[in-house]
């Protein structure tokens, strides 16, 4: 079993749909929880980022953390063609210290107009 | 500020040569890291570093070596390559006590072995 697992995609969606990423993982000791957007051919940035369970909200984007499910989520409001991106999940936190980063497989989204 | 750069941009290797990858960072950050990409697999820590003097092997650290003589430069050491090696390479730094725990990452490194 992978430590952290997330669906690769390709999600397809229309311009100003709703849409929801997510993250499962099996290590409870972890703490920090962090989507990073990559495009094409550049390296990730962060996106989000969340300490322990709830939610966080900024502009379009809200991420929920689930520590009891291991379960973490991305939503995109009125999604945008800008948005089109590969999205990372990573987490880190335990004996394996909050800076070594696991980041799962990643999921590409595709936005049309 | 140019943050962490990479280069080179693009490489070719023939089975058994090396070669380093450079990285740089000017935004006087204690840590500094190399992943690799492989398509469908996320990203993998191959080595990182707390500081000058100091690095630690991460998932992946087989076939590699670094080094970290100042706090801008941490160059990734490729002895003997493999077509195993085929990846995309990313270096990435951050600040301890910085916001959100946020690692900056390079453009990459795309790196074909032959």
């Amino acid at each position: 079993q992978k430590e952290v697992e997330q669906d690769p995609g390709p999600l397809s969606v229309p311009e100003g749909a709703i849409v929801s990423l997510n993250c499962t993982y099996s290590n409870s000791a972890f703490q920090y929880f962090m989507w990073y957007r990559q495009y094409s051919r550049k390296g990730p940035e962060l996106l989000m980022y969340t300490y322990s369970s709830g939610n966080k909200e900024d502009g379009r984007f809200t991420a929920q953390v689930d520590k009891s499910s291991k379960y973490i989520s991305l939503f995109i409001r009125d999604s945008q063609p800008s948005d089109s991106a590969t999205y990372l999940c990573a987490m880190s936190g335990g004996n394996t210290g909050f800076q070594k980063l696991v980041f799962g497989t990643g999921t590409r989204l595709l936005v049309s107009p | 500020n140019a943050g962490v750069t990479q280069t080179p941009k693009f490489r070719i290797l023939k089975i058994g040569q090396s070669m380093t990858l450079q990285c740089t960072q000017d935004m006087n950050h204690n840590y500094m890291y190399w992943y690799r990409q492989d398509p469908g697999m996320g990203l993998k820590l191959i080595y990182y570093s707390v500081g000058a003097g100091i690095t630690d092997k991460g998932e992946v650290p087989n076939g590699y070596n670094v080094s970290r003589s100042t706090t801008e430069d941490f160059p990734l050491r490729l002895e003997l390559a493999a077509p195993s090696q085929t990846s995309v390479y990313f270096c990435a730094s951050s600040y301890l006590g910085g916001r959100d725990h946020e690692q900056f990452f390079g453009p990459g490194t795309r790196l074909t072995v032959l």
